[in-house]
């Protein structure tokens, strides 16, 4: 069974430009949460989607936006970028349902740099 | 969520279990206790989950006290592969939706 996948690995930015993060999660899960983690902060999360819609919210300004398609694939946008938004920007799926409803697995994540 | 303290660092020597321990006093009954763990540079990796009773699989054993105050991940037989940010995470699914909390972690370290 494939896992999480994200793509890109890795992207470099400058500020002010947007970016789109792409990510699908195992087959048969509806659940994508994803998380920031730099150094200073740790992992923080951003947002959770189940079949499509948006069940959880993270401290993070409205600039971060994210939505969840019908195959259950999620992406995450950051307009505006700064200096500040550089970061691991990681995606977790579960089955959001069930006795593991709980339980993520995580992708690679895609590394941000902002220029 | 209630809030979780760990060490920050732990040393094991291979071959050897290593410990881990974790505080949550103010856990509530619907919490679980979850550990995760990231091997630099990866996204963090599920081990092992429980409400209120000792659990154990392929990878870990997680030892909860009666009170649910606190709790233990054991690593039987710690390899150098063991070393790593552990993280205790203590949550509720039907109010987090999704939302795991992290804290610091325990840095282990796996020696030869």
């Amino acid at each position: 069974k494939a896992g999480v996948t994200q793509t890109p690995r890795y992207l470099i930015k400058t500020r002010g430009q947007q970016v789109t993060l792409s990510c699908s999660p195992i087959s048969g899960h509806r659940s994508v949460s994803w998380y920031q983690q730099t150094p200073g902060q740790g992992l923080q999360f951003l947002f959770e989607y189940f079949s499509e819609t948006q069940r959880n919210k993270g401290n993070f300004p409205g600039r971060f936006s994210g939505r969840q398609f019908s195959n259950s694939r999620s992406e995450m946008n950051v307009s505006t970028l700064e200096l500040g938004d550089s970061a691991l920007y990681l995606c977790a799926s579960s089955s959001g349902t069930g006795s593991f409803k709980n339980i993520q697995y995580f992708g690679a994540g895609t590394r941000l740099s902002v220029l | 969520d209630a809030k979780t303290t760990q060490p920050p660092s732990m040393d094991c020597a291979e071959g050897r279990a290593a410990n881990l321990p974790c505080n949550h006093s103010t856990i509530s009954g619907n919490e679980y206790v979850y550990w995760y763990r990231q091997i630099h540079s990866q996204g963090p990796q599920y081990i092992i989950h429980g409400l209120k009773n000792n659990e154990t699989n392929e990878m870990a054993s997680l030892i909860i006290t009666e009170d649910r105050k606190s709790s233990t991940l054991i690593l039987p037989h710690a390899t150098l592969r063991d070393t790593a940010v552990y993280y205790c995470i203590v949550t509720d699914y039907s109010t987090s939706y999704g939302k795991l909390t992290f804290g610091q972690g325990t840095i282990l370290t796996v020696h030869p």
